[in-house]
């Protein structure tokens, strides 16, 4: 499976940017790059995802690199509801290839 | 009620016991999923099911039975764990297997003594 490397932990103030980076050096063509967090005490949710081209939602902002190696979810205005672990995911295109593989994530922390 | 929901949200058992996680979900979808996650590793995918069919089975030991009577319920079957089974048990579901997002419920907290 490939890889995604992020740093452990990173910390924001409460109403600035965020930009959590991920870096996926050995992506194949078909893989999606997937972005889930987890709050104290939930399950992960779903953020925002992508494949080549960056996308919006009204979460957050996924922007990919030209050859692919690596994104940064953005999110726009952090607040203290945002501080959870981040994971970046590659998940492939082809059929069958629908896991998840969850690696240890970006712990978010936001000051007030 | 709406989601993902799991119950008990708590469990102690001892390593004897037989004791079962139910997961339910309200929204339609046709595959779920048993996810385990400890305190020191990644989550980790247990067993897909997608039209209440087994799919996946990712070397899941055999005190760990899943089963899936219909779209809306998973259930877990525990029996004979071990104290290093003690974890956050997670269901998720999707429309598909292949849909891209996965809805997650809050878990239950597993307790092995």
């Amino acid at each position: 499976d490939a890889k995604t490397t992020q740093p452990n932990s990173m910390e924001s103030n409460e109403e600035e940017p965020v930009h959590l980076p991920c870096n996926h050096s050995t992506i194949s063509g078909t893989d999606y790059i997937h972005w889930y967090r987890q709050l104290p005490s939930q399950g992960p949710e779903y953020v925002i995802h992508g494949l080549t081209s960056n996308v919006n939602n009204r979460m957050a902002s996924l922007a990919i690199a030209e050859d692919r190696k690596s994104s940064t979810l953005i999110l726009h205005r952090a607040t203290l509801r945002d501080a959870a672990v981040y994971y970046c995911i590659l998940r492939g295109g082809g059929a069958g290839s629908y896991q998840l593989t969850f690696g240890k994530g970006t712990k978010l922390s936001v000051i007030p | 009620e709406t989601g993902v929901t799991q119950t008990p949200r708590h469990l102690v058992m001892g390593m004897t016991n037989k004791k079962s996680l139910k997961c339910e979900q309200h929204l339609g979808h046709n595959a779920m999923y048993w996810y385990k996650q400890s305190a020191k590793k990644p989550l980790e995918l247990m067993f897909v099911y997608n039209f209440k069919e087994q799919t996946e089975n990712n070397s899941v030991p055999s005190r760990f039975s899943p089963e899936c009577p219909n779209s809306s319920h998973l259930f877990l079957h525990l029996h004979t764990l071990q104290p290093e089974d003690s974890a956050l048990y997670l269901c998720a579901s999707s429309q598909d297997r292949a849909a891209y997002e996965q809805y997650f419920g809050p878990g239950t907290r597993l307790t092995v003594t």
